[in-house]
């Protein structure tokens, strides 16, 4: 079945610091790749989406590119605030109407 | 659009009493869902609703657990009898459907029981 794998946090960073989330899925077909964010005491907000192989998805100075050859669709910013500590989850969606999320990955910025 | 709404946000109840969630989608999605969340196990879907009607329930832990959908704007879910191991918070989201996959969550219920 399908299946996404986040890697384990807590990721805890610097101010301005790169970050990296990795994501890589087990899916048949060509499915949508998403990037959802869970501030503390809300529900999902989606981050930002791809719909093709290498297809780039950005949004607040977070990125992800669909790579079909690598199954991956990791999830970068080049200088993270302390406001974007939350938990990070990758989700796919394989053209039917259900997401199948990773486990989530909690990230904390230091100032 | 207010969004999904979920009420209510917080419930504390004593084991064995029933519990009802509740949720109002985004008007015209068509497609509406139930997670809960717990540390130990993540996001869990439970089951969920394509026009109103269940698809795949196969997520219900078990039949103390039911949900409804009675028509396009309201849905719920009941717990009866409640367990400690049902404290968790409970996520409502819906979708437009039609294999798009963006899905928009309600803030969630934190159930406590005890």
């Amino acid at each position: 079945g399908n299946s996404v794998t986040q890697m384990e946090g807590p990721v805890t960073l610097s101010e301005e610091a790169f970050l990296t989330i990795n994501c890589t899925y087990t899916a048949t077909g060509y499915p949508s790749l998403f990037w959802y964010v869970q501030y503390p005491g809300e529900g999902l907000q989606l981050l930002l989406k791809a719909t093709k192989a290498d297809d780039k998805g950005s949004n607040k100075g977070f990125e992800a590119t669909y790579r079909k050859e690598t199954t991956s669709f990791h999830l970068e910013k080049g200088s993270v605030q302390v406001s974007d500590s939350a938990v990070y989850f990758c989700a796919l969606s394989d053209g039917g109407n259900k997401l199948v999320f990773g486990a989530g990955t909690i990230l904390r910025v230091k100032s | 659009d207010a969004g999904v709404i979920q009420s209510p946000r917080h419930e504390v109840t004593e084991m064995g009493q029933e519990v009802t969630l509740r949720c109002k989608p985004i008007s015209g999605h068509n497609s509406l869902f139930w997670y809960r969340q717990t540390m130990m196990r993540g996001l869990e879907l439970l089951i969920y609703f394509n026009n109103n009607v269940p698809i795949d329930d196969s997520g219900m832990p078990e039949d103390r657990f039911s949900a409804k959908m009675p028509n396009a704007s309201f849905s719920t879910l009941k717990i009866q009898p409640s367990e400690p191991r049902d404290s968790a918070v409970y996520f409502c989201a819906s979708s437009a459907g039609a294999g798009r996959g963006e899905a928009f969550f309600g803030q969630g219920t934190r159930l406590t029981v005890v």
